[in-house]
This record gives C-alpha cells, structure tokens and sequence, in this order.
C-alpha cells in the first residue's frame, strides 16, 4: 500500500475485555514498529520485528501485551485483560530494513480508550 | 532525568517568522537523528532525518547536530499557519529504537 495502515482508528472497549490492533506496513518493509503515545508521555517503544521475528520485547509494558507478525507483513498488538492505564493512542511504524540509514514511517495510530 | 529533553511549548509566532525547535540528548551511542511533525490525531511524519554532526537543509527547513553538545535542532524559514502542529524530536543509535522527545507544540498566527 501508499502507506502504513492501522485498524481500527478508534476503539472503546470495557476494561478487563481483550483488543487487538492491526498494523499493515508498507509492501516491502522488512522492520516494524510498534509504539505507544500517552497523554504528557510522549512516544513510548514497545517492539520491533524484523521479518517475523522480535528480538527485543522489552518495551512491552506487561505480559498482558503481545504482539506477533506473520508473512512477514500485517503485525497485531493484542492487549489482554485491558486496564485503564492501557488508554492511549498505539502507532505502528515500518521501515525498508533495520539498521543504517533507514527510515522510521508512521501509521495514523489506533486510539483505545479503557471505559 | 529522561534520555532525550525537549521544550514541550506551546510556542506561539507571527506568519513569517523563524521557529527555533531544539533537544538536548545524554545517549552518546545515538547517531540517527529526526524531526517529526504530527498535527492533531494523526501519526507522525517524517520531516528531516540526519545522520552524525552536521547540518542538512531541505526547503524552509534547516536540521543541525552539534553531538559534541548532544543538542540538535529544527529550524523553520518564512512560517505558515499550515506550519502549525507538534514537532518530535527522535534519535536511535544502531539498536533500532527510537527514543523520542515529548515534542514542542507550534503555533504559527496568520
């Protein structure tokens, strides 16, 4: 595609309900990102892949958070057990590899609010 | 004391004058830096991307890195209103991880 797409735009859910987010990166993009923007937080990193694999899950706020990436293509970020806290808006980012000179594309993001 | 500081705003300037946007870094490992601008609901978009020390230019748009002083900066020539929006500094070294700044809010009066 044009461009990084994420789905939903928007999403409410109930607390303590499961949510996922989609991410469709740019066609060709081996690297994804996923990262998440609070209120006063700024841009927090959450994982990366590269291909299908993520080396690097240390941002991952809790073991409530997984994320997982097939064919090398669309990414989901599932949040289990959602908390209040979780209420924030999710970007997904991608880039033509890792490493280098390469650079960081972003998604319109998936806000989730925890009611 | 957080690994990139940047000035959150709000700045407000007349059309036609010159934004100065900065950020101070303690990481000396980071050698990518990039100015973003992310307008109101909408992801971030990448504006400059440098790498190391140096200056690069592109359009109305002037990007500096001094990593002696970990200090990069954004400069804006000739502002618009359509200039108006959030302003992300982000820099990583080789572990792919951008670190980002709380970003500056600009707002540029017609």
């Amino acid at each position: 595609g044009a461009g990084v797409s994420q789905s939903p735009s928007n999403k409410v859910t109930e607390k303590g309900k499961d949510v996922e987010l989609r991410c469709d990166p740019i066609s060709g993009h081996t690297a994804l990102y996923w990262y998440r923007q609070s209120l006063g937080q700024g841009l927090e990193f959450l994982i990366y892949f590269q291909g299908n694999s993520a080396p690097d899950k240390s941002g991952l706020p809790s073991d409530r958070f997984s994320a997982e990436r097939t064919g090398g293509s669309v990414s989901t970020l599932t949040i289990q057990r959602t908390q209040q806290e979780d209420s924030a808006v999710y970007l997904c980012a991608s880039s033509l590899a890792l490493g280098g000179g390469t650079e960081a594309f972003f998604g319109q993001g998936t806000r989730l609010t925890v009611v | 004391q957080k690994e990139v500081e940047q000035d959150p705003g709000p700045l407000s300037v007349p059309e036609g004058a010159i934004v100065s946007l900065n950020c101070t870094y303690s990481n000396s490992a980071f050698q990518y830096f990039m100015w973003y601008r992310q307008y109101s609901r909408k992801g971030p978009e990448l504006l400059m991307y440098t790498y190391s020390s140096g200056n690069k230019e592109d359009g109305r748009f002037t990007a500096q890195v001094d990593k002696s002083s970990k200090y990069i900066s954004l400069f804006i020539r000739d502002s618009q209103p359509s200039d108006s929006a959030t302003y992300l500094c982000a820099m990583r070294g080789d572990d792919y991880k951008l670190s980002f700044g709380a970003g500056t809010t600009v707002t540029v009066r017609a």
